[in-house]
């Protein structure tokens, strides 16, 4: 899978987005960006996924350049309970498993 | 209502024992996963089970072996247990294996190793 470059942590004010970065400078055509998050002492949850078109759902944004070379995971009213751990993660079509690198610490605070 | 279930959450045992994890979903998958997640947080495949069978097993000492009943169901046996083991196993189930379906994941098992 190719490789994601994010920063190590961001901090949001609570009901403000949260704009989470990642760098995919070299995917592939049939690579999907998976956005993935931990919340402490949890498993990992699925947060969204998109080819080449922007996507929306009720947990948040997923806005990719048209050069696919990096995607940004909006979290459109930030709240305490959205802090954690966000991993983008560049997979595959055809291969199951995920690479999960460092991630984002996300802290939300009042 | 548990999507993907793990047993034990806690597990703290002593170097040299045989020990198993284990992990049911009832979402209806065909396939299951092992994760590993160390002490720096990092995240890593172990294992990945379709319908009963092995596809894919990942640099994991012999000392792992996974093993799964039926489709629901993989648990995570361990034997000789070394400090280097302890760690958060995570379980988790997706619908196939075409590479675009999401995974969920179990709420973790956290293995010390005394």
């Amino acid at each position: 899978d190719a490789k994601t470059t994010q920063p190590t942590s961001m901090d949001c004010a609570e009901g403000r987005a949260a704009n989470l970065p990642c760098n995919h400078s070299t995917i592939s055509g049939n690579e999907y960006v998976y956005w993935y998050r931990q919340i402490h002492s949890q498993g990992p949850q699925y947060i969204i996924h998109g080819l080449k078109n922007n996507e929306t759902n009720e947990m948040a944004s997923l806005i990719i350049t048209e050069d696919r070379k990096s995607s940004t995971l909006i979290l459109p009213h930030a709240t305490l309970r959205d802090t954690a751990v966000y991993y983008c993660i560049v997979r595959v079509a055809g291969y199951s498993t995920l690479t999960f690198g460092k991630g984002t610490m996300l802290l939300v605070s009042p | 209502d548990t999507a993907v279930s793990q047993t034990p959450k806690y597990l703290v045992t002593q170097m040299g024992n045989d020990k198993s994890i284990k992990c049911e979903q009832n979402l209806g998958h065909d396939t299951m996963y092992w994760y590993k997640q160390d002490s720096k947080k990092f995240l890593k495949i172990m294992f990945s089970y379709n319908n009963k069978e092995l596809i894919i097993n990942e640099t994991v000492p012999n000392r792992f072996s996974p093993k799964s009943p039926d489709k629901a169901h993989l648990n995570l046996h361990i034997n000789s247990l070394e400090l280097g083991d302890s760690a958060v196993y995570f379980c988790a189930s997706s619908p196939e294996t075409s590479g675009k379906e999401t995974q969920y994941f179990g709420p973790g098992t956290r293995l010390l190793v005394l």
